[in-house]
C-alpha cells in the first residue's frame, strides 16, 4: 500500500492564481480531511469528507473548495491564491469518521504564494 | 471550543534521559486522544491512540497517559535516543467532532 499520497510536494503561486492540490489513498478509507500547518499554530482543519459525495467545512474553509467523487481521491482547490494561504498542507485519512481510529497523513504540500 | 496546548514548546536533552511531554485540553468530554510524531519536512506518524475509557497506552519505549478529569495527557519517552528527535503533537477528538491539534513540542536528543 502506498498509503496517503499528495502532489505536488512544493508549489509557488502568484496572488490570484488558482491550483488544485491532489490527495489519494489506497486503504479504502471513508474519512478524508485537509489540514494546513502554520508555525506555532498546530494543524487546522480546512475541509473533510465522511464518504464519496459528502464534504463539510472545517475550522478554516474560506478560499478553499473540495469535492469527493471517489473514495480514493480528495482534491483541494485554491480558487484565487492569497499570501495568507502560504502554508504546508496535509491530507489525512482514516477508516471511519469520528476520530475513533488512527489517522494516516500524507507527506504534505508546501505552498508559497507571492 | 476545544483548545489544546503543549508544554514545553521545545526541549533539548542528552541521550539516555527519560523525558515527559505534556498536553492539556480545555474540554474534558473527549472521545480519544492521539499522539503523533513529525519529522522535519515530513507528514505526521501516529504513535499512540488512547480511548476515553483508557488511562494509558504503551508502545515500546513510549507510554502515553490520559487524565480526562484534569484535561491532561503525558507522553513518556524512556531512554531517549538521537533518533527520537522530532516534533511531537497531541490531538484531541470530542464526540462527533474532528481532531483538534496542539502546536507541538520540538524535541532534540543530543548524542
Amino acid at each position: 500500500n502506498a498509503g496517503v499520497t499528495q502532489t505536488p510536494k512544493f508549489q509557488v503561486l502568484k496572488t490570484g492564481q488558482s491550483m488544485t492540490l491532489q490527495c489519494a489513498q489506497d486503504m479504502n478509507h471513508e474519512y478524508m480531511s485537509w489540514y494546513r500547518q502554520d508555525p506555532g499554530m498546530g494543524l487546522r482543519l480546512i475541509h473533510y469528507s465522511v464518504g464519496a459525495g459528502i464534504t463539510d467545512q472545517g475550522e478554516v474553509p474560506n478560499g478553499y473548495n473540495v469535492s469527493r467523487s471517489t473514495t480514493e481521491d480528495f482534491p483541494l482547490r485554491l480558487l484565487s491564491a492569497a499570501p495568507s494561504q502560504t502554508s504546508v498542507y496535509f491530507c489525512a485519512s482514516s477508516r471511519t469518521p469520528g476520530g475513533s481510529e488512527t489517522q494516516y497523513f500524507g507527506p504534505g504540500t508546501r505552498l508559497l504564494v507571492l | 471550543k476545544q483548545e489544546v496546548t503543549q508544554i514545553p514548546a521545545a526541549l533539548s536533552v542528552p541521550e539516555g534521559e527519560n523525558l515527559v511531554l505534556n498536553c492539556s485540553f480545555t474540554d474534558s468530554a473527549i472521545y480519544n486522544l492521539q499522539w503523533f510524531r513529525q519529522d522535519p519536512g515530513k507528514g505526521l506518524t501516529s504513535l499512540l491512540l488512547i480511548q476515553s475509557s483508557q488511562r494509558e497506552q504503551t508502545s515500546g519505549r513510549l507510554n502515553a497517559s490520559l487524565d480526562k478529569s484534569s484535561g491532561r495527557s503525558t507522553l513518556y519517552i524512556a531512554a531517549s535516543q538521537p533518533g527520537d528527535s522530532a516534533t511531537y503533537l497531541c490531538a484531541v477528538n470530542n464526540y462527533g467532532q474532528n481532531f483538534v491539534f496542539g502546536p507541538g513540542t520540538r524535541l532534540s536528543v543530543l548524542p
